[in-house]
């Protein structure tokens, strides 16, 4: 969806490396979530914001931050990248009344 | 928390052929989403439907809220259909919107 980008589109990164994970929105959402992807586990929340500088964590949040700016923005860190993470992340937000709308995700890999 | 079932987990067919895919859910929901996740990893909005039924071309879905499923009929199945059909419902209140997921549905479409 042309709302929704994400980069990079593809990270490789040292493990203890800290690293920066860009969502941007048009389409002035309230409500922005990140999610990682895995084999076996499907998509699992990491953090998710309800407005600008306010977040709250998902169901697997350890080793991980974000912030929210401004509404268009939404920024994932790893804080000192471990082989554990490295997965795809994708970006989703949504409006009020209106379905989750997903960027094309982000292949990070931590070696 | 809330838990999402997918049924089946493997899915093959021949093209042309009719499918039913099922999502279960162990509790009340705000609304519900399938989306398809393409072979290049893009997650498709196709149905944002808490309850009733939809229909779209060859798809339709179908959420019953009160017994806590919801199904996605694929009708004359294509090659291009192959992919993961994720389930996703959404639940919380006030700023504590969340989306959790099944851990899908793979089907693939033989010619």
């Amino acid at each position: 969806d042309a709302g929704i980008t994400q980069s990079p589109r593809h990270k490789v990164t040292e493990t203890g490396t800290p690293v920066t994970l860009r969502c941007h929105q048009t389409e002035n959402h309230r409500y922005m979530y990140w999610y990682r992807q895995d084999p076996g586990h499907g998509l699992r929340l990491i953090h998710y914001s309800y407005g600008v500088k306010d977040t709250d964590k998902g169901e697997v949040s350890d080793g991980y931050s974000v912030s929210r700016s401004k509404t268009e923005d939404f920024l994932l860190t790893l804080e000192s990248a471990t082989s554990s993470q490295t997965s795809v992340y994708f970006c989703a937000s949504q409006g009020n009344g209106y379905g989750y709308t997903f960027g094309s995700g982000t292949r990070l890999t931590v070696v | 928390g809330i838990q999402v079932e997918q049924s089946p987990p493997d899915l093959i067919l021949q093209e042309g052929a009719n499918s039913t895919l099922r999502c279960n859910f162990s509790d009340s929901v705000n609304n519900l989403q399938w989306f398809h996740q393409n072979p290049w990893g893009q997650l498709i909005n196709l149905f944002y439907i808490p309850s009733g039924t939809k229909q779209n071309g060859r798809l339709s879905a179908t959420t019953v809220a009160t017994e806590r499923y919801s199904l996605l009929y694929i009708s004359s199945s294509q090659t291009t259909d192959s992919g993961v059909y994720f389930c996703a419902v959404e639940h919380g209140g006030g700023s504590n919107y969340k989306l959790t997921f099944g851990k899908g549905t793979l089907l693939t479409v033989n010619p």
